[in-house]
């Protein structure tokens, strides 16, 4: 079975620049999730995603980040315009469902605001 | 805010058990306690949860303290592949809405030859 597939795995952007990073779940899991990972921090939840719909974007910045989940099945998280604090690592995990026991993690990728 | 407390690190020696401890005493009824661990530079990953059983996998075992307030994560044979940070989590289990796990600091795990 396939993982959660991440891309780019790395990016260096200069801040006020856009950046946008995409992920594809495990085929068939319904629930998508978007984390950042600050260093030295554990991950903290931007979004959440229950099929196209947003369940949970509670911690999302929305005046520089945004997300989409079209179709149910792939997500693009996109910031613009980035800032130094953006730095960090973004995680993509899904589940099966809400509520699933075990969310599967993707890699990252690492975003480098310069 | 985490609900959980745990210690910045701790030292495990190769082949020996590592027993990682885990404060959650405002738990409430219907949370289950978690774990993950995220080896260097990859996403977490899920290791085992609970709700007030001892439970065991095929890569470690949870204790949970009667009261609750408390847990072990035990991975009976350390291998230097274990070292991770470990992340205990209590949240909502399955059947409802809330899927977020929010971490903590984590244990980062030093197994060591």
């Amino acid at each position: 079975e396939a993982g959660v597939a991440q891309s780019p795995r790395y990016k260096i952007i200069e801040k006020r620049q856009s950046v946008a990073f995409w992920c594809n779940p495990i085929s068939g899991h319904a629930t998508l999730y978007w984390y950042q990972q600050i260093l030295g921090q554990g991950p903290k939840l931007l979004i959440q995603f229950q099929n196209n719909g947003v369940v949970d974007d509670s911690q999302l910045p929305k005046d520089r980040f945004s997300a989409e989940r079209l179709k149910g099945v792939d997500s693009t998280l996109k910031i613009q315009p980035a800032k130094l604090e953006d730095s960090a690592v973004y995680l993509c995990a899904s589940s099966p469902w809400t509520g699933g026991y075990e969310q599967y993690f993707g890699p990252g990728t690492r975003l480098t605001v310069t | 805010d985490a609900k959980t407390t745990q210690p910045p690190s701790m030292d495990c020696a190769e082949g020996r058990a590592a027993n990682l401890p885990c404060n959650h005493s405002t738990i409430s009824g219907n949370e289950y306690v978690y774990w993950y661990r995220q080896i260097h530079s990859q996403g977490p990953q899920y290791i085992i949860h609970g709700l007030k059983n001892n439970e065991t996998n095929e890569m470690a075992s949870l204790i949970i303290t009667e009261d609750r307030k408390s847990s072990t994560l035990i991975l009976p044979h350390a291998t230097l592949r274990d070292t991770a940070v470990y992340y205990c989590i209590v949240r909502v289990g399955a059947g409802s809405n809330t899927g977020k796990l929010i971490f903590g600091q984590g244990t980062t795990l030093q197994v060591k030859p």
